[in-house]
């Protein structure tokens, strides 16, 4: 079974602009989670997709935004980019069931440069 | 709001000798933890998991953790560090009952000396 893929690996852009970076979860999976990575302030949950709804949201202002599509893929888009959105971003897909335990298998990151 | 302290951003073991990275955790009910390891320009790979089960919990690569309601931890050790062991290594509590929500800690990097 193919992992969580996410594309692109690398990403440059520059200050105002906007990004979308996409993930695609394991085959089954119907729950995408983003995460985001700084060195400064570690990891931190973003949102949560479920069935093409966003379930649960950490706490990012609305420049950061996501969705999810019927076959599960996901995206997450970030309008006018600062420097300090320069990241990991993260994506993990698990199985969603709620009120139980869903393992979280998470791919390898995009890493987005703002300039 | 759950919170994780992982005390020690860096941490240093010489082959063979013990790894113990120190994970403290602060919630009103009995969490679901985890071990995480990031290896460089990858993403999060799963140790190992508490869910209300055993406390002590055996894990990949012969990781192991303690789940300690009375001190609020729950320690990674290895007995014997490897090479392959130097990564980064983030303790995590999930912020809810499906573990979709992850709150982690800052990280601890593992250096291994030969």
């Amino acid at each position: 079974k193919a992992g969580v893929t996410q594309t692109p690996r690398y990403l440059i852009k520059t200050r105002g602009q906007q990004v979308t970076l996409s993930c695609s979860p394991i085959s089954g999976h119907r729950s995408v989670s983003w995460y985001q990575q700084t060195p400064g302030q570690g990891l931190q949950f973003l949102f949560e997709y479920f069935s093409e709804t966003q379930r649960n949201k950490g706490n990012f202002p609305g420049r950061f935004s996501g969705r999810q599509f019927s076959n599960s893929r996901s995206e997450m888009n970030v309008s006018t980019l600062e420097l300090g959105d320069s990241a990991l971003y993260l994506c993990a897909s698990s199985s969603g069931l709620a009120g139980t335990y869903n393992e979280q298998f998470f791919g390898p990151g995009t890493r987005l440069t703002v300039l | 709001a759950q919170s994780v302290t992982q005390l020690g951003s860096h941490v240093s073991v010489s082959e063979g000798a013990l790894v113990l990275l120190r994970c403290n955790y602060s919630s009103s009910v009995p969490p679901y933890l985890f071990w995480y390891v990031q290896y460089p320009n990858q993403g999060l790979q799963l140790l190992l998991k508490y869910t209300s089960a055993a406390t002590l919990v055996k894990g990949i690569n012969g990781f192991e953790a303690e789940f300690k309601k009375s001190e609020t931890s729950f320690h990674l050790t290895k007995p014997s560090a490897h090479m392959s062991d130097a990564a980064e290594y983030f303790c995590a509590v999930s912020s809810n009952n499906a573990g979709n929500m992850l709150t982690f800690g800052g990280g601890t990097r593992l250096m291994v000396k030969p």
